[in-house]
């Protein structure tokens, strides 16, 4: 069993630079969602997914934009980095929010400079 | 907007103390409420509470929920250092909001 598997695990990207996370997960869960985790910080919600098909934004949206073509997949693009986007990036899913335990990928450092 | 709060933001205790951390939260349509413990990667759960009252237990850790109070404490008893990490507590809804989390640090 996989679970949650995000690539890359580490990237440093210079400004203005775009890239795509990936988050892939291979146990049938409708939820999906992207946060971001800075230094000391709890974790805050980028955009999430309530199934295929659908995103929707979270408290930090801005600068970021999320696919989610395929239920396993839910990609997360940066289209120009910026510094300010340098930190840990965590993908989540379940099979129904509340009702179920979240299941989170091993996390992405990302390093804008 | 909802809301998870949690206290204190950070706590240092010596090996073997009591601890208590705090979960408050505002939200509509309350069905469960989340701990997770987070060392250096990705969060691990610790508890699911639905049921006002009915405490969980694991080990030296405890969890229980005050619907009335909109609240949950997480206990943790005889402290070791590998229970240094932060702790988050989040309330699923459609978003999973997270509380900005305590950080606790066990000195030997």
């Amino acid at each position: 069993n996989a679970g949650v598997t995000q690539t890359p695990k580490f990237r440093v990207l210079k400004t203005g630079q775009s890239m795509t996370l990936l988050c892939a997960q291979d146990m049938n869960h409708e939820y999906m969602y992207w946060y971001r985790q800075d230094p000391g910080m709890g974790l805050r919600l980028i955009h999430y997914s309530v199934g295929e098909g659908t995103t929707a934004k979270g408290e930090v949206p801005d600068g970021y934009n999320v696919s989610r073509l395929k239920k396993q997949n839910f990609l997360l693009g940066l289209e120009s980095a910026a510094p300010s986007q340098t930190s840990v990036y965590f993908c989540a899913s379940t099979r129904d929010n509340g009702n179920y335990g979240y299941t989170f990928g091993s996390g992405t450092r990302l390093t804008v400079v | 907007e909802d809301k998870v709060v949690q206290s204190p933001l950070s706590l240092v205790v010596h090996e073997g103390d009591t601890v208590t951390l705090n979960c408050s939260y505002e939200v509509t349509n309350f069905r469960s409420l989340l701990w997770y413990k987070q060392e250096k990667k990705a969060p691990t759960f610790l508890f699911m509470l639905t049921s006002s009252g009915i405490e969980k237990k694991s080990g030296r850790l405890s969890s229980i929920l005050d619907k009335k109070e909109l609240s949950s404490i997480l206990n943790i008893t005889a402290t070791q250092t590998g229970d240094s990490a932060i702790y988050l507590c989040a309330v699923p809804r459609e978003k999973l909001t997270f509380g900005t989390g305590t950080r606790l640090t066990i000195i030997p």
